[in-house]
């Protein structure tokens, strides 16, 4: 069974700081993996989308990496900001369509 | 766009009660989940529909877990009848392809008495 960690389980960094969220997996036999915020009572957001052959995706100050042969995702977010603030979630897709979460990162970004 | 609608936002109840969910998915997103996710915890799958079929259930507490899509539009999550640990967030999302991006709801949080 695929586990996903997410290390580490909180984060607070001062507001302008550039960050890395990790997010490892024990079974490299995915589909696509993906990121997500959350805000306190909130559903989730989609922030990207990485598909297995591809290497990485950025979106405005967001950059996510894939490294499937090590089992592993970095988040990288670029000059913090407060409203970053939230928890990050990592999910992959593996075969049989089943998706496995991580238990997210708990980021607080301090002005 | 519109996005993932879901209701309520909050339910309380008892338990041995019964309650249901519902979903309506982003127009034209032939798949559909719901997630359950506990606090401090990340969401778990419970089942997924591809238009009004089930495509994996193999998570959900089929003894008082229901969950139709009988349209393959709007979907219903059914719990009959609730246990304390029930008490989660239901999070329901919707994606065109399979393996395409999960777009998710707002969620409904659950609290059973």
């Amino acid at each position: 069974k695929q586990e996903v960690t997410q290390i580490p389980a909180a984060l607070s960094v001062p507001e302008g700081e550039n960050l890395v969220l990790n997010c490892s997996f024990t079974d490299s036999a995915i589909y696509n993996l993906q990121w997500f915020r959350q805000d306190p009572g909130k559903g989730l957001t989609s922030l990207l989308l990485i598909q297995s052959s591809q290497r990485e995706q950025t979106s405005g100050r967001l950059n996510a990496s894939l490294d499937k042969s090590s089992g592993r995702s970095t988040l990288y977010i670029a000059a913090s900001q407060p409203g970053d603030s939230a928890t990050y979630l990592c999910a992959v897709r593996v075969t049989g369509n089943q998706f496995y979460f991580g238990t997210g990162t708990s980021l607080t970004v301090i002005p | 766009e519109a996005g993932v609608a879901q209701s309520p936002r909050y339910k309380i109840i008892e338990k041995r009660q019964s309650v249901a969910f519902w979903c309506n998915p982003i127009s034209g997103h032939a798949t559909l989940y719901w997630y359950q996710q506990i606090l401090g915890q990340g969401p778990k799958l419970l089942i997924q529909f591809q238009n009004n079929g089930v495509v994996d259930d193999s998570q959900l507490p089929k003894d008082r877990f229901s969950a139709e899509r009988l349209k393959g539009v709007d979907s219903t999550l059914k719990i009959q009848p609730a246990k304390l640990e029930d008490s989660a967030v239901y999070l329901c999302a919707s994606s065109l392809p399979h393996w395409d991006e999960q777009f998710f709801g707002p969620g409904t949080r659950l609290t059973v008495l």
